[in-house]
């Protein structure tokens, strides 16, 4: 089985830095994928990492550490637009259709 | 860009009641997946599709089934709604992981507004 842990909620101001972790138990691993949601919105994919280190896309990167099960979304320069729901989701490498797990997500709240 | 559309954004149903929840994609996806989602809880999978016709089971399939009769339709399909079933209903679809090459790669999932359904 799958399991993921992370934060349920994390408040920032405008123009700071976030980091959401997510830990994962898995019985096999094949990525780390993140998703924002805005509420009441549909989830829509934001990055992928297969392989350790960073990924950066704009203002967001994404880490994984494959050997601490371990991964974070970066969220630099917040701007209130940010404010969302963000979930990372795994594949297991025994799954053949593209499943994911979701964890069950972290709220950023963004202040002025 | 990638078009998931379901049928209704809010329903209100009673117990007891046949319940159907329509999604349609455009982009000729062979993968389809019906998600509840609920407070603290997340995305939990119900049942997804990866043909038309075929169909597996998730985590939660308990009390719905599904139907494709065509590629770009997914029906999830409460047989009799109970008011544990109210939530928030999110459809997605994606390619086929495999590439031509038989390779397996990461498709991103593309999701529906979702459909908030309440039971009653």
């Amino acid at each position: 089985g799958q399991s993921l842990e992370q934060p349920s909620e994390v408040t920032a101001v405008e123009g700071a830095i976030v980091q959401i972790n997510c830990t994962y138990q898995t019985s096999g691993f094949y990525g780390l994928s993140w998703y924002q949601q805005h509420d009441g919105g549909a989830p829509t994919f934001l990055s992928y990492n297969a392989l350790d280190g960073l990924e950066e896309t704009g203002r967001f990167s994404s880490f994984l550490s494959r050997s601490d099960s371990y991964g974070y979304l970066l969220l630099q320069e917040l701007q209130m637009k940010d404010s969302a729901s963000y979930f990372c989701a795994v594949r297991s490498p025994t799954d053949s259709w593209g499943k994911l797990q979701f964890g069950a997500g972290t709220q950023v709240v963004v202040t002025p | 860009d990638v078009k998931v559309t379901q049928s209704s954004r809010y329903l209100v149903k009673r117990t007891g009641e046949k319940v159907f929840l329509e999604c349609v994609q455009d982009m000729d996806h062979e993968n389809m997946f019906w998600y509840r989602q609920d407070p603290g809880l997340g995305l939990r999978l119900i049942y997804f599709s990866y043909d038309v016709k075929m169909k597996e089971k998730g985590d939660i399939p308990e009390g719905y089934s599904v139907s494709r009769e065509k590629k770009e339709r997914f029906s999830l399909i409460l047989e009799s709604a109970s008011t544990n079933q109210t939530s928030m209903y999110l459809c997605a679809s994606s390619p086929s992981p495999w590439h031509r090459g038989g390779q397996l790669s990461n498709q991103p999932q593309h999701f529906g507004d979702g459909t908030r359904l309440s039971i009653l």
